[in-house]
C-alpha cells in the first residue's frame, strides 16, 4: 500500500496563477483533510471532508477550494495565488469511528512557493 | 478561545536521558489527545494515542500521560537517542468536529 500520496511534491507559481494539487489515499478512509504548515504557525486546517461529495471548512479556507469527487481523492485548488500561499501543504487522512476521526496518516507534503 | 501549547520550541537532552515534552490546552474537553512525530522534509508521523478516562498509556520507549484536570499531557522518551531527534506535536479532538487541532510542535534534539 502506498498510503496517502501527493502531487506534485515542488511548485513555484507567479501571482495570480492557479493550480490544483492532489492527494490519494488507498486506505478506503473516510476522511481526508488539508493542512498547511508555516514557521512558527504549526499545522493548520484549509478545508476537510467526511466523505464522498462532502466537503467543510477549517482554520484557514479563504483563497482555496476543495473537492472530493472519489473517496480516495481530495484536491486542493489555489485560483488566483498570492506569496502568502506560500507554504508547505500536507494532506493526511483517517477512518471514521464514534466520537470523531481517527489516527490521521499524512502524504510527504508539497511545497508551494508564490513568486 | 481555545488554545494548545506545547512547553517550547526546542528542547536539548543529552543521549541516554529522559526527555519530556508538555502539552496544554485550555477551553477544550478532549475525549483523546495524540502524539506525533514529524522529521524534518517529511509528514507527521502517529505515535501514540490516549483517551480522556486512560491515566498513562507506553509504547516501547514512550510513555503518555493525560491530567484532564490539569489540562494537560506529558510526552516522555526514555533512554534518548541522537535518532529520537525531531519534531514532537500534539494534537486534541475538538468535540462533535470531524477534526483535530495541533499544537505547534517542540523540536527536540538529543546530544550525543
Amino acid at each position: 500500500n502506498a498510503g496517502v500520496t501527493q502531487t506534485p511534491k515542488f511548485r513555484v507559481l507567479k501571482t495570480g496563477q492557479s493550480m490544483t494539487l492532489l492527494c490519494a489515499q488507498d486506505m478506503n478512509h473516510e476522511y481526508m483533510y488539508w493542512y498547511r504548515q508555516d514557521p512558527g504557525m504549526g499545522l493548520r486546517l484549509i478545508h476537510y471532508s467526511v466523505g464522498e461529495g462532502t466537503t467543510a471548512k477549517g482554520e484557514v479556507p479563504d483563497g482555496y477550494n476543495v473537492s472530493r469527487l472519489k473517496k480516495q481523492n481530495f484536491l486542493l485548488g489555489l485560483e488566483s495565488a498570492a506569496p502568502s500561499q506560500t507554504s508547505v501543504y500536507f494532506c493526511a487522512s483517517s477512518r471514521a469511528r464514534q466520537g470523531g476521526p481517527d489516527t490521521q496518516y499524512f502524504g510527504p507534503g508539497t511545497r508551494l512557493t508564490v513568486l | 478561545s481555545q488554545k494548545i501549547e506545547q512547553n517550547s520550541e526546542a528542547l536539548n537532552i543529552q543521549e541516554g536521558k529522559t526527555a519530556t515534552l508538555t502539552c496544554n490546552y485550555t477551553n477544550y474537553s478532549p475525549a483523546y489527545l495524540q502524539w506525533y512525530r514529524q522529521d524534518p522534509g517529511r509528514g507527521p508521523v502517529f505515535l501514540l494515542l490516549i483517551r480522556e478516562n486512560e491515566k498513562e498509556k507506553r509504547k516501547e520507549r514512550l510513555k503518555v500521560t493525560f491530567d484532564t484536570t490539569l489540562k494537560q499531557s506529558l510526552f516522555h522518551i526514555t533512554a534518548s537517542q541522537p535518532a529520537d531527534s525531531a519534531t514532537y506535536l500534539c494534537a486534541l479532538d475538538v468535540g462533535r468536529d470531524d477534526k483535530i487541532i495541533f499544537g505547534k510542535g517542540t523540536r527536540l534534539h538529543i546530544l550525543p
